[in-house]
C-alpha cells in the first residue's frame, strides 16, 4: 500500500471547522482513501473513505484533490470529543473490502479547545 | 458502540505464561483483524480470518497464533509472554460485501494485556 504523509499535531477551537490535510503522493488508481480516528481509551473509528470524488456523511466530509496526490478530512464544527488521533489510509480496492487490512501510520493528533 | 466485543477488558500476567484473548464480530461479518498497539510501535495488523479461514498476515510473532471458529467469534492465543508483549490488543471486523460494502472495519474495545 502507498504511503500517506500526515502532519503530527493541530488544534483547532470548538465549534469551528477543522481541515486535517493527508498527502499521497504515490497513490495508485486502485487505492481507496480511508479515514479512520481513535479517541482517547478507544479502539479506533471509522470515519470516512473515497476514491476520486468528494464524499460527505454524518461524521465528516472528504475532500479529494484532483489529482488524487492529496485529500483532506473536513470536520464541519470541531466539539471536544472530536479530539482524536485521525489517520488517512490507502487500500487498494482489488484486495476487496473484506480482505485488505489496514495499515495505520501515526497519524495526526487534533486538539480541541473549548 | 461498534458490535464487536472483546474479553477481558484487562489481562495482567507473568512472563513465560500463556494467555487466550477473545473476540466476537458483529453479527453477519466474516472477516475478523487482530491489530497490536503498543507506544513504540503504534498500531500494527497481526492477522485476518475469513470465514474460518486465515487470509492475510502481518507481523505476527511465532509465540502467537489465531483461528476463527465456525461460530465466527476468534481467539488470539499468546505464549511465552515477554514484557514487550505488554500492549492493547484490538479485534476488528468487516463485511464480506463487494463495492462499497466491507470497506469499513468495526474495531472493538480492545484488551489491555501487562506482562509483568
Amino acid at each position: 500500500d502507498a504511503k500517506t504523509t500526515q502532519p503530527n499535531s493541530m488544534e483547532s477551537n470548538e465549534e469551528e471547522p477543522v481541515h486535517l490535510p493527508c498527502n499521497h503522493s504515490t497513490i495508485s488508481g486502485t487505492d481507496y482513501i480511508h479515514w479512520y480516528r481513535q479517541l482517547p481509551s478507544q479502539g479506533p473509528e471509522y470515519v470516512i473513505h473515497g476514491l476520486t470524488s468528494n464524499v460527505n456523511n454524518r461524521m465528516a466530509s472528504l475532500a479529494i484533490a484532483e489529482d488524487r496526490k492529496s485529500s483532506t478530512l473536513i470536520l464541519h464544527r470541531a466539539t471536544l470529543r472530536d479530539a482524536a488521533v485521525y489517520y488517512c489510509i490507502l487500500r487498494d480496492f482489488r484486495r476487496g473490502g473484506s480482505q485488505g487490512n489496514l495499515i495505520f501510520g501515526k497519524g495526526t493528533k487534533l486538539s480541541v479547545k473549548p | 458502540d461498534s458490535g464487536v466485543t472483546q474479553t477481558p477488558k484487562h489481562l495482567i500476567t507473568a512472563t513465560g505464561q500463556r494467555v487466550t484473548l477473545r473476540c466476537s464480530p458483529r453479527s453477519g461479518d466474516l472477516s475478523v483483524y487482530w491489530y497490536q498497539q503498543s507506544l513504540d510501535q503504534g498500531l500494527q495488523f497481526l492477522i485476518q480470518y475469513y470465514n474460518g479461514e486465515e487470509r492475510a498476515k502481518g507481523n505476527i510473532l511465532e509465540r502467537f497464533s489465531a483461528q476463527q471458529f465456525p461460530d465466527l467469534h476468534s481467539e488470539l492465543n499468546l505464549s511465552s509472554l515477554e514484557l514487550g508483549d505488554s500492549a492493547l490488543y484490538f479485534c476488528a471486523s468487516s463485511g464480506s460485501g463487494g463495492g462499497g460494502q466491507g470497506h469499513e472495519q468495526y474495531f472493538g474495545p480492545g484488551t489491555r494485556l501487562t506482562v509483568t
